[in-house]
This record gives C-alpha cells, structure tokens and sequence, in this order.
C-alpha cells in the first residue's frame, strides 16, 4: 500500500469547517484514499472512502486531486466531539487484495471552543 | 448491529505470565483483525481471519502470540510468558468481506508490570 503524508497536529475553532490534508503520491491507480478517526480510548471510526471523484456522506466530504496525489477531508462544522486523531490511508479494495489497513501516525485535530 | 465487542477492557500482569483476550466481531461479519497500539502510534496490523481460516500474520507476531477464531465466530488472542514490551491496546475489528470498510471495537489495553 501507498505511504501517506498527514500534518502532525491541526487546531480549528468550533463551528468552523477543518480542512484536513493528506498526501499521498505514491498512490496507485487501484488503490483507494480512506480516512478513519479515533478517539482518544476508543477504537478507530471509520469516516469516508473514495477513488477518484469527490464524495460526500453524513460525517464529511472528500477533495481528491485531479492527478490523486493528494487528499483533504473536510469537516464542514466542527465540534469538539470531532476532536481526534485523523487516519489518512491508502489502500486497495478487492476480493484478491490485501486486507490490512495500515495506519501512519495521523493528524491530531483539535477543536476549540 | 451491537458493534464489535472486546473483552477485557483492561489487563494488568506480571511479567511472565500468560493471557488472552476475546473479541466478538459483528454477527454474519466474514473477516476479523488483530491490531496493537502504543501510545502515539497507529495501529499497527497482527493478523486476520477469513471465518476460521487465519489468512495473514504479521511478523509482529511472535511465537509468543496465537490467535484462534473456532467456527469463524468470535476470536482469541493469547499472549504466553508476556514480556513489558507487550504492553499495548489490542484492537479487534470485523468487516463484512474483503475489501469492505473495518470497524472497530474499543480495545483491551494490556499492561505489564
């Protein structure tokens, strides 16, 4: 699987959407961009997945770039519930493939008051 | 839906001495992970099961380490003659098939004294 680049730590204000960023340049054309969160003592959430267009569900939107060497989530109005560490991760979905997530060191979100 | 379920939350033991964990995965899920996390690390992958067939191991698992799914059920991981390096969450997940997205229980967190 395609190694991924994440911000160590982003901070953002209640209410405010958080615009988090990942890169992936290494990524494969079968390869597909997951982000999951976890909070702190729970397991990982997973959030939303994509291949190439931009999706939306009812936690968050995913930008993938035209070239797919980059990603960002977006939280659209943050609360501090959304206060996490953010999991970018490529990987590719198939019967044949792989199975295993493989996660990087994240992006600690920090949403203020 | 009652989520993935592990069991202890919590462990506490002497060097040296064996113990085990349970997860119950989401009913009619076909696969089911083994993670481990250290404080400020990711998860990192152990092993999986394709019902009761364990299809991957990491290198991360000693011999020390065993992992059983009878009648592709519930799992065990056991860790034998534990050392203080293995103090760590011990994440189990469930996903549907290959390839669908993971969830999540909320860990047994080992530690060793």
């Amino acid at each position: 699987d395609a190694k991924t680049t994440q911000p160590t730590s982003m901070d953002c204000a209640e209410g405010r959407a958080a615009n988090l960023p990942c890169n992936h340049s290494t990524i494969s054309g079968n390869e597909y961009v997951y982000w999951y969160r976890q909070i702190h003592s729970q397991g990982p959430q997973y959030i939303i997945h994509g291949l190439k267009n931009n999706e939306t569900n009812e936690m968050a939107s995913l930008i993938i770039t035209e070239d797919r060497k980059s990603s960002t989530l977006i939280l659209p109005h943050a609360t501090l519930r959304d206060t996490a560490v953010y999991y970018c991760i490529v990987r590719v979905v198939g019967e044949t493939s792989g199975s295993r997530l493989t996660f990087g060191e994240g992006t600690q979100l920090t949403v203020n008051p | 839906d009652t989520g993935v379920s592990q069991d202890p939350r919590h462990k506490i033991t002497k060097r040296g001495q064996n113990v085990t964990f349970r997860c119950d995965p989401i009913s009619e899920h076909n696969r089911l992970y083994w993670y481990r996390q250290t404080l400020g690390q990711g998860p990192e992958f152990l092993t999986y099961f394709q019902n009761e067939a364990q299809l991957e191991k990491s290198r991360l698992l000693s011999d020390r380490f065993s992992a059983e799914r009878p009648k592709g059920s519930f799992s065990t991981l056991e860790i034998q003659r534990t050392e203080q390096g293995d103090s760590a969450m011990y994440l189990c997940a469930s996903s549907l098939n290959a390839g669908e997205k993971l969830f999540f229980g909320s860990g047994t967190q080992l530690s060793v004294l």
